[in-house]
């Protein structure tokens, strides 16, 4: 029941980007892609959502594909407190979300 | 800080035994839902309430049950704990549910630890 497909984990040098794809091949039309992370145990927190278009806000950038089929988090210039794991999601059906088992995301010094 | 609080933070109990976790959504939010996380795996959702009235079930026990009270908090029960329910519970809320075609978020509270001893 995947509906979103991401690399295990990622490595980023503090002050890059980091770069985190996520694939969402069934996503329907009108279905938003939405992105969380989640530092060590605590709560899952919103970064950003997008439908079609690029999207900035002062966390991160994301970036879809033409098709929708996948989509890129960017962070502009990852610190030591952007390691987490981060989820790419999209709502399975009107009411559900499905996280899959995100990217684990560690900058490094 | 979300707005969503859950208690308790953390709870130690025995196999065999039944525990209550309670949440409290951010003020306005109707909906609640719960998610499981066991020790390194992602979020498995387990059931939803919106103003009081089941709406969606996930990966549910039938151990587990839920409810959402007139003053919107939530609670879930699990009963007759194994080993296996060992894991960090959390309640979310969220904004409206209705309109499919909007964006739609949910916040996250700090999450109940559970350890079945």
């Amino acid at each position: 029941d995947a509906k979103t497909t991401q690399p295990p984990s990622m490595d980023c040098a503090e002050g890059r980007a980091a770069n985190l794809p996520c694939n969402h091949s069934t996503i329907s039309g009108n279905e938003y892609v939405y992105w969380y992370r989640q530092i060590h145990s605590q709560g899952p927190q919103y970064i950003i959502h997008g439908l079609k278009n690029n999207e900035t806000n002062e966390m991160a950038s994301l970036i879809i594909t033409e098709d929708r089929k996948s989509s890129t988090l960017i962070l502009p210039h990852a610190t030591l407190r952007d390691t987490a794991v981060y989820y790419c999601i999209v709502r399975v059906h009107f009411n559900k979300f499905y996280f899959g088992s995100g990217t684990k995301l560690n900058v490094k010094p | 800080d979300s707005g969503v609080t859950q208690t308790p933070k953390h709870l130690i109990t025995a196999t065999g035994q039944r525990v209550t976790l309670r949440c409290s959504p951010r003020s306005g939010d109707l909906s609640v839902y719960w998610y499981q996380q066991s020790l390194d795996q992602g979020l498995q959702f387990l059931i939803q309430y919106y103003n009081g009235e089941e709406r969606a079930k996930g990966n549910i026990l039938e151990r587990f049950s839920a409810q959402q009270f007139p003053d919107l908090h939530s609670e879930l029960n699990l009963s007759s704990l194994e080993l296996g329910d060992s894991a960090l519970y959390f309640c979310a809320s969220s904004t409206s549910p209705l309109l499919r075609v909007k964006p739609y978020f949910l916040y996250f509270g700090p999450g109940t630890r559970l350890t079945v001893t």
